[in-house]
């Protein structure tokens, strides 16, 4: 199995843009997970889906973030506009259905917004 | 709310010498506690758990201590060298499927 994979590994663009994350899970894994990390904030959880639906996005900063998974093995997270606050590494992690098991994280994608 | 302590954001310690870090979580209704390890550039990886049943739990050189009536749990690791160098991150659980981490502890295995 490669893991989670995550697209693209680095993303720099410019203050405005629109920004799309990419994650394909592991294969039968049925929860996937959106972590920001920053030096400032450490690890946040931001959305998490169960079965391919949304269970908690209250760690979505704001209206600019949206996250979707329209099926198992594909789930997006998009910044419009993007701001460089959001300047982080991004990653997504999955695991089986059954709660309070291992968490695997993909490579993380570091986003530079200018 | 979900909060996870982590202490100290920063430790030092010679090789072969013992390192602690300490982290206090908000839910008592918490039960699941990890510990994921992340080198630098690389994604977090789980390196040992518990769960709220045991008290201690050992691997090799690794091990976690937990104090449910305190609410706090531990990390240990022995005889340290010099691949220890990473930052450490604690976890709880939230509802059962969340997943909360600390802010993270910046270890620093000096030769």
């Amino acid at each position: 199995d490669a893991g989670v994979i995550q697209s693209p590994r680095h993303e720099v663009t410019e203050m405005g843009q629109e920004v799309t994350l990419r994650c394909k899970p592991i294969s039968g894994h049925n929860s996937l997970f959106w972590y920001r990390q920053t030096m400032m904030r450490g690890l946040e959880l931001l959305i998490y889906f169960n079965n391919n639906v949304p269970i908690d996005d209250s760690g979505m900063p704001e209206d600019r973030f949206s996250a979707k998974m329209p099926n198992a093995s594909f789930s997006t997270l998009k910044i419009q506009p993007s701001e460089p606050r959001d300047s982080a590494v991004y990653f997504c992690a999955s695991r089986p259905g059954r709660p309070n098991e291992k968490l695997f994280f993909g490579s993380g994608t570091q986003l530079s917004v200018l | 709310g979900e909060n996870v302590e982590q202490h100290p954001s920063t430790l030092s310690v010679q090789e072969g010498d013992s390192a602690v870090i300490k982290c206090t979580y908000s839910d008592s209704a918490s039960n699941y506690f990890p510990w994921y390890k992340q080198e630098l550039g690389k994604r977090p990886q789980l390196i040992i758990d518990i769960r709220s049943n045991v008290g201690e739990k050992k691997d090799q050189r690794i091990a976690v201590t937990l104090n449910k009536t305190a609410k706090h749990f531990s990390l240990h690791i022995t005889e340290t060298q010099p691949e220890d160098s990473a930052v450490y991150f604690c976890a709880a659980n939230f509802g059962n499927e969340k997943l909360t981490f600390g802010t993270g502890t910046r270890l620093t295995i000096i030769p």
